[in-house]
Order: C-alpha cells, then structure tokens, then sequence
C-alpha cells in the first residue's frame, strides 16, 4: 500500500541556517506530493504541492521537487527565521483511478531558535 | 473564500455531557471530513461525507456521531466520551473524494480547519 516515511525530529536550528526535511514515499502508479505545515495551536495549512515528476513546489521560501527516480520530495529552505518553528507533514494522494486516499508521514516538529 | 470555519475552538466537558463540533465551508467541496489529531502526530481519518452521504466510517466509536446536514455542513455530535477522546478534531474538505475523482489533475488536496480542542474530564 501507499505510505510515506519523514525523518524523525525534533530538528533544532539557528536562524538563518539551512533546512532539509527529508520525505520519501512508496506508491503505485504517479502519486500527487504535499507538505503540510501546523503553527502551535493551529490547523494544518497546504505549504506547497506537486502533481507529476520533476515539479517543484514552492511557497514563502520553501522547496521541495518531486523525485521519482528516488521516491522522495524533500523540504528546503535557505534561511529559516524563528516564525517557522512548526510541525510539517508530508503526505501523499494516491492517483484518481487508484484509491487515492491522502496518506500522512509521522511529522516533524521544527523549533527555529534566535 | 478559501477557509474551513470550526466552531468552537476550545470545548471541555464531562463524560456525560452531549456536545457537537460544526464544521462549515463556502469552496463548493463535495467531500468533507473529520479528523482526529493527538498532540504532534498526523491526522486520524474518522468519516468521509462525499455528495452529503456518509461514505467512510474508519471504525469510529459510536459514542462520536456525523452529520452532514447540506453540502456545506459538517457536524459531529458527542456523547459519553472518554478522557482518551481529549484530542484536536480537524475538519477538510476537497474537491470530491478520492473514489468518485472524475478526472486527471484533481490532486487530491485537502483545505483544513484551525480544529475544535476538545478536553473531556
């Protein structure tokens, strides 16, 4: 079945530092790629998405590219500021004729430190 | 109108109460949902309502009950919680429903609400 695995937190860094949160998936067929963001105290927001191999998803300085060739969809930024610190998720859908069902990795809490 | 509105926001009550979390969009979505979320974990699918019909039950207590009165309403009613249902109750919605998606390019993506916190004492 479709599932998808993030790297574990809690990930700590300084402002202005680099950040990759790594995400691979396993899924037939051409899945559609998310990154969901959720603030302290607040719902999920989409971050960015990606519906097809080799797209990039971009959103308030975030990245991630899908990857087929290795599964994955990686979460970017240059400079994190301390207004980041949140817990993402990466999660899939499953294509249309396939019981596309949005499929949740475990999250990863980002605490971004002045 | 992009947004998911949950009300209320914060909601305690005792073992014996009954209460109801709403749940209300504009988009024009004919698939909605409840969620349930523990502190920093992923979201829980509970129900799918997809056209106004219950379509997925994921073997939900029945001490939580759905109700989707039209299509831009969505309701959970609660009686005879446990202290363990104390939890953050999520409310999406989408487009249409992964099993009656007619057609390519429809992503899949899910609009959430801020969530109803729920304590039970």
């Amino acid at each position: 079945g479709n599932s998808v695995t993030q790297m574990e937190g809690p990930v700590t860094l300084s402002e202005e530092a680099f950040l990759t949160i790594n995400c691979t998936y396993t899924a037939t067929g051409y899945p559609s790629l998310f990154w969901y963001v959720q603030y302290p105290g607040e719902g999920l927001q989409l971050l960015l998405k990606a519906t097809k191999a080799d797209d990039k998803g971009s959103n308030k300085g975030f990245e991630a590219t899908y990857r087929k060739e290795t599964t994955s969809f990686h979460l970017e930024k240059g400079s994190v500021q301390v207004s980041d610190s949140a817990v993402y998720f990466c999660a899939l859908s499953g294509p249309y004729n396939q019981g596309g069902k949005l499929i949740f990795g475990q999250g990863t809490e980002l605490s971004v430190k002045p | 109108d992009t947004e998911v509105t949950q009300t209320p926001k914060h909601l305690v009550m005792g073992m014996t109460n009954k209460k109801s979390l709403k749940c209300e969009q504009h988009m024009g979505h004919r698939a909605m949902y409840w969620y349930k979320q523990k502190a920093k974990k992923p979201p829980e699918l509970m129900f799918v309502y997809s056209y106004e019909k219950l379509s997925i039950n994921e073997s939900v207590p029945s001490r939580f009950s759905p109700e989707c009165p039209n299509s831009s309403l969505l309701n959970l009613h609660l009686h005879a919680l446990q202290p363990e249902d104390s939890a953050l109750y999520l409310c999406a919605s989408s487009q249409d429903m992964w099993r009656q998606r007619k057609r390519e390019g429809s992503t899949g993506e899910l609009f959430f609400g801020e969530g109803s916190r729920l304590t039970v004492l």
